[in-house]
Formats: C-alpha cells, sequence, structure tokens
C-alpha cells in the first residue's frame, strides 16, 4: 500500500472556527510532513515529525497545531485562521534514516477561511 | 533558498523531447523531482544522490552536476499524460526538501 490518505477534501471554515485536518499512511514510514501550497505556486514545508517527535517547525503561527498521536497518523489542528490561510493543505510521509527517502504524497486538503 | 527552474513553462507536441532544469546555490545532498497534475497530489518521479546514486521511473531520466548543484529532467518522447507542473526539490544537511517554481508542461496532440 503506497497511499496517503487526508480527510476531509474541502473545509470551509470560518475566522472563529477550530477544525482538523487528518493524514493516514500505512507504509511504513516515520517521518511525516505538513505543506501549504498556495495556487500556482510549489508546496512550502510547515512542519516535519521523525519517529513521532516534532523535528521541524518552519516558523508557522501558533494558529496551527500538529500533532502526531502515532506512526501512521497526523493531525493538524486549526482555530483563528486567516483568510491568507486558504490553501491546499499537503501531507508526505518518507522512510527517514534510508539512502533514499522519497516523499509520498496525499491528494491534500482544500481550505477556505471566509 | 529555492532552487531555481527553468524554463517556466514548456509547450511540447507528442513524441518531442523536452529538458527542465534545476539550480541551487547552495551544497546538496540530493535532488528530488515530482510532478503535480491540476488539482492532484505532487507524484514522486526521481531522487539523485551526491555521489551518483538514483531511483526513480524507468521511463524517466535525471542528471545531478553536484559541482555546479545543478540538475536536469530529461522526458523523451513526450505523452499526454506527461502534462503537469514538475518541481524539483533540493535537500541539503537540514533534512528539509526546498521546492522550486515549479514547471509548466502542456503536451498536445
Amino acid at each position: 500500500d503506497t497511499e496517503v490518505t487526508q480527510t476531509p477534501k474541502h473545509l470551509v471554515m470560518g475566522m472563529t472556527n477550530k477544525k482538523s485536518l487528518k493524514c493516514e499512511q500505512h507504509m511504513g514510514h516515520r517521518a511525516m510532513y505538513w505543506y501549504k501550497q498556495k495556487a500556482k505556486k510549489p508546496p512550502e514545508l510547515m512542519f516535519v515529525y521523525s519517529y513521532e517527535k516534532l523535528s521541524i517547525n518552519e516558523s508557522v503561527p501558533s494558529r496551527f497545531s500538529p500533532e502526531c498521536p502515532n506512526s501512521s497518523l497526523l493531525n493538524l489542528h486549526l482555530h483563528a485562521l486567516q483568510p491568507e490561510d486558504s490553501a491546499l493543505y499537503l501531507c508526505a510521509s518518507s522512510q527517514p534514516r534510508t539512502r533514499y527517502n522519497e516523499q509520498f504524497f496525499g491528494p491534500g486538503t482544500r481550505l477556505t477561511v471566509l | 533558498q529555492q532552487p531555481v527552474q527553468s524554463p517556466q513553462a514548456v509547450i511540447l507536441r507528442e513524441g518531442e523531447d523536452a529538458v527542465i532544469n534545476c539550480s541551487s546555490s547552495k551544497a546538496l545532498y540530493s535532488v528530488h523531482w515530482y510532478r503535480q497534475k491540476h488539482g492532484e497530489a505532487p507524484v514522486f518521479l526521481m531522487i539523485l544522490l551526491k555521489g551518483g546514486e538514483q531511483k526513480g521511473h524507468d521511463k524517466i531520466s535525471a542528471s545531478f552536476n553536484e559541482k555546479k548543484q545543478q540538475s536536469s529532467l530529461y522526458l523523451t518522447a513526450s505523452q499526454l499524460s506527461y502534462s503537469g507542473t514538475y518541481f524539483c526539490g533540493t535537500e541539503s544537511n537540514t533534512g528539509k526538501l526546498i521546492f522550486g517554481q515549479g514547471t509548466t508542461l502542456q503536451v498536445k496532440p
């Protein structure tokens, strides 16, 4: 199984809402990533979890809160977002500490903040 | 620092070849190539390591010049399915993948 799944596919939320994005992989990978992608732009790294520990936080605002409950799951908790946070949020996974650590991406959650 | 890709856009006829370039100002450990179709996830194509090793799809070829910190992706005998946006991602010693701005490829019948 080489699939990364993300839910929901689409999410519309107000600036005062609290919501969560979910990501799951069953490839036995021990690194998981959150990226943000604006239209016609490349993915931008937000967070990296390696062996269930947060290893990289790219100075992301605290209104985004990642969580890695276990090696297969990755959540992104959203609170008090701004309209400029509207984007495609991509999850990816890879196997760290290996020679080839290609990343496998999920289909993304398209987030709209009103 | 973000790698620079060229060209920004390419239009081809089926069967034609294309080369996409990726250049970095930093010393690199590896270069990754991905293709993203509109509304879909980026799909892994190729990874090239410092030292010459590489791994990827059989029908894709690429090169990595470590001294110049440059990589090129070679698309030969293009098919309609090759259309999409190609991103290179460069990895230095930080463990982070930084993507170039992308090259849009359109293959026409």
